[in-house]
């Protein structure tokens, strides 16, 4: 069975500290394709990276950056020098697709508080 | 080049009622999904439409629950005889068609639509 497990529920830092959300997941599929989303207080999902099964290189985007390391089926974020508008719920995603569909199985998501 | 839309933004309605939401995808997005998210979790899955065939429907869709995409635009998710346990965000997506370069597996979501049932 697919699973996406984030096991932080919820973290609190001071502003400007670093931050890793951690992400582990499991499925059968040899192609799949791995997301971050945040989450604000509006609702809205916002795309942040994804990830296919085939590139495991790190990747960094500002503040950003994501180690994806298949080994341990993880895909970790970290945002460095933390800000408070990055005050959020945060969400891994796995994409299946066996069926062509390519929905998505999420993680319970990591609520993040950036205190200032 | 507008996001996907979703109406309305909240619905309060006793149960028993029926509701109806209305999701408009981004343009020339051939694909479409559902998502329910209740608090404290992650979205789960409802149901998938390519055009205008609904291709995947999850477990999670009861009889209560029907979603149609007329033409291959927007789609709609009814609900009748609402329960209290319906109470959750209902999330829509889309993504492009399967086009060299173009991430077809990456979904662009609404803001949601929050449903109550008193």
């Amino acid at each position: 069975a697919q699973k996406v497990t984030q096991a932080q529920t919820e973290i609190s830092v001071v502003e400007k500290e670093d931050v890793t959300l951690d992400c582990v997941y499991e499925t059968r599929d040899t192609t799949y394709y791995l997301f971050w989303y945040k989450q604000p207080p509006s609702g809205e999902l916002v795309f942040l990276i994804r990830r296919n099964s085939f590139d495991e290189q790190n990747e960094i985007s500002g503040r950003y950056s994501w180690n994806f390391q298949k080994s341990t089926s993880s895909f970790n974020f970290t945002i460095t020098a933390s800000q408070v508008v990055d005050s959020a719920v945060y969400f891994c995603a796995l994409s299946e697709t066996t069926s062509g569909t390519y929905k998505y199985i999420f993680g319970t998501g990591t609520r993040l508080k950036v205190l200032a | 080049d507008t996001g996907v839309s979703q109406n309305p933004r909240h619905k309060i309605t006793k149960r028993g009622q029926n509701v109806t939401f209305r999701c408009d995808p981004i343009s020339e997005h051939n694909r479409l999904y559902w998502y329910r998210q209740t608090l404290g979790q992650g979205p789960e899955f409802l149901t998938y439409f390519q055009n205008e065939a609904q291709l995947e429907k999850s477990r999670l869709l009861s009889d209560r629950f029907s979603a149609e995409r007329p033409k291959g635009s927007f789609s709609t998710l009814e609900i009748q005889r609402t329960e209290q346990g319906d109470s959750a965000m209902y999330l829509c997506a889309s993504s492009p068609p399967s086009l060299a370069g173009v991430d077809t597996d990456t979904q662009y979501f609404g803001p949601g639509t929050r449903l109550t049932v008193l």
